[in-house]
């Protein structure tokens, strides 16, 4: 199978900009989770879909949002984006029943 | 105090050596407990998952784990150089199920 694709991987954006990340997951499987990884906060949990419904919210600010479409792939939306929003968003994929969690290879966001 | 705690090293262990990675979380009512493996500028990539108190073994990785010590650790027996990563402790806090929870990880380096 293939694994979780995500696009762009590189994206660099300036102060103010919103900007819109992609995430495939795996075949057959329906929750899409995402995370933000920086050197100070590690990885931190964003939201997590299922069946086009968020069922997961983590402690971010609304400018982060989401959703999912009815083929389970997912879009992750950041609006008046900070430099601090500079950072490694992952996406992970899961069957939906179970926890295991595989991750896409990222999207490396540059603000400046 | 960090709901998942990890020892952030550096860890050096020559080659052939035996590996020990720990990690103590502070949520008694946690469930499912993962093992990734990160290697610089790449995405997390899911080693182990254990469930239940007791040792799960994959090849040269054991997985232990004992919930009312509150403990997981990870064993990379015959470790090699391609071992050398960060190894990154998850946990599902009770009520947040498909929501990981991650350390700070360990960074590990086998020496030739």
């Amino acid at each position: 199978k293939a694994g979780v694709t995500q696009t762009p991987r590189y994206l660099i954006k300036t102060r103010g900009q919103q900007v819109t990340l992609s995430c495939s997951p795996i075949s057959g499987h329906r929750s899409v989770s995402w995370y933000q990884q920086t050197p100070g906060q590690g990885l931190q949990f964003l939201f997590e879909y299922f069946s086009e419904t968020q069922r997961n919210k983590g402690n971010f600010p609304g400018r982060f949002s989401g959703r999912q479409f009815s083929n389970s792939r997912s879009e992750m939306n950041v609006s008046t984006l900070e430099l601090g929003d500079s950072a490694l968003y992952l996406c992970a994929s899961s069957p939906g029943t179970e926890e295991t969690q595989y991750f896409g290879p990222g999207t490396r966001l540059l603000v400046l | 105090q960090k709901e998942v705690e990890q020892n952030s090293g550096p860890l050096s262990v020559p080659e052939g050596a035996i590996a020990s990675l720990n990690c103590t979380y502070s949520d008694r009512g946690s469930q499912s407990f993962f093992w990734y493996r990160q290697y610089s500028g790449k995405s997390p990539e899911l080693i182990m998952f254990i469930y239940s108190n007791g040792d799960k073994e994959d090849g040269r990785f054991t997985a232990q784990l004992n919930k009312a010590s509150q403990y997981v650790s990870l064993l990379i027996r015959d470790s090699q150089p391609s071992d050398s990563a960060t190894y990154l402790c998850a946990v599902t806090l009770s009520g947040s199920a498909r929501q990981l929870t991650f350390g700070s990880g360990t960074q590990l380096t086998v020496l030739p």
